[in-house]
């Protein structure tokens, strides 16, 4: 069964740092592309960016470039995320999404982790 | 960056009925464009790609259409298990890869 698990939910405070996981298995791990997808407090889903394992090689999206670093080990099949200093404004759900086109240029989602709740608060 | 618009922000409907769900994209996205439904406390989960093509497990009463700048997900005969909320996102375009704002489809 592909799955993706991610860590569990964190709470922080602001200016401190966070690193969150998500560990793939079921499927070879290095020819599927993940995805970070943000979902605030009952709003949408939001494309944070994404990581292809077999080389690391990252996009992000425009609106997180700069705010959060992502990252991968392919070693152990796990894809991170990670925050240097955490503002109240990143609480939130965060997804991880597996590409299901290995071979194309489709960006569709077909496995999602069960999301990893981070809640910033002082 | 291409902004995806869903219509409407929820809709209303009788179980048994049709629910007809709009995307629109703000510039031409050919067929690339998936749909997602998000239930309470779960994660997304892949209902439509390549604009009409169902997922594994998807049932046939989810069918999808449109492409260029207009797509729509239609849901024949909802179910009590399709009052969810569902996401269109275009991948022609990217980074990044854009999501509409969700339409809630809720029990009449």
């Amino acid at each position: 069964e592909v799955q993706l698990v991610q860590s569990g939910a964190e709470v922080k405070k602001p200016g401190e740092s966070l690193t969150i996981s998500c560990k793939g298995s079921g499927y070879s791990f290095t020819k599927h592309w993940i995805s970070w997808v943000r979902q605030m407090p009952g709003k949408g889903l939001e494309w944070m960016g994404r990581i292809d394992p077999s080389d690391s090689y990252i996009n992000y999206s425009p609106s997180f470039q700069g705010h959060v670093t992502i990252s991968a080990d392919k070693s152990i099949s796990t894809v991170y995320l990670q925050w240097r200093s955490l503002k109240a404004s990143d609480t939130a759900m965060y997804y991880c999404a597996r590409r299901a086109d290995n071979s194309g240029l489709g960006g569709w989602s077909d496995t999602w982790g069960q999301g990893t709740l981070v809640t910033v608060s002082s | 960056e291409i902004v995806m618009t869903q219509s409407p922000a929820t809709l209303s409907v009788s179980p048994g009925e049709r629910a007809t769900l709009s995307c629109r994209a703000s510039q031409s996205v050919g067929n690339d464009l998936a749909w997602y439904q998000q239930k309470p406390g779960q994660a997304p989960r892949l209902l439509i790609y390549g604009a009409s093509t169902r997922a594994t497990g998807v049932p046939a009463r989810f069918s999808g259409s449109g492409s260029g700048t207009e797509f729509t997900l239609t849901v024949s005969g909802l179910q009590s298990e399709d009052f969810a909320v569902y996401y269109c996102q275009q991948y022609h375009n990217w980074p990044p890869w854009t999501f509409g704002q969700g339409t809630k489809v809720e029990i009449k």
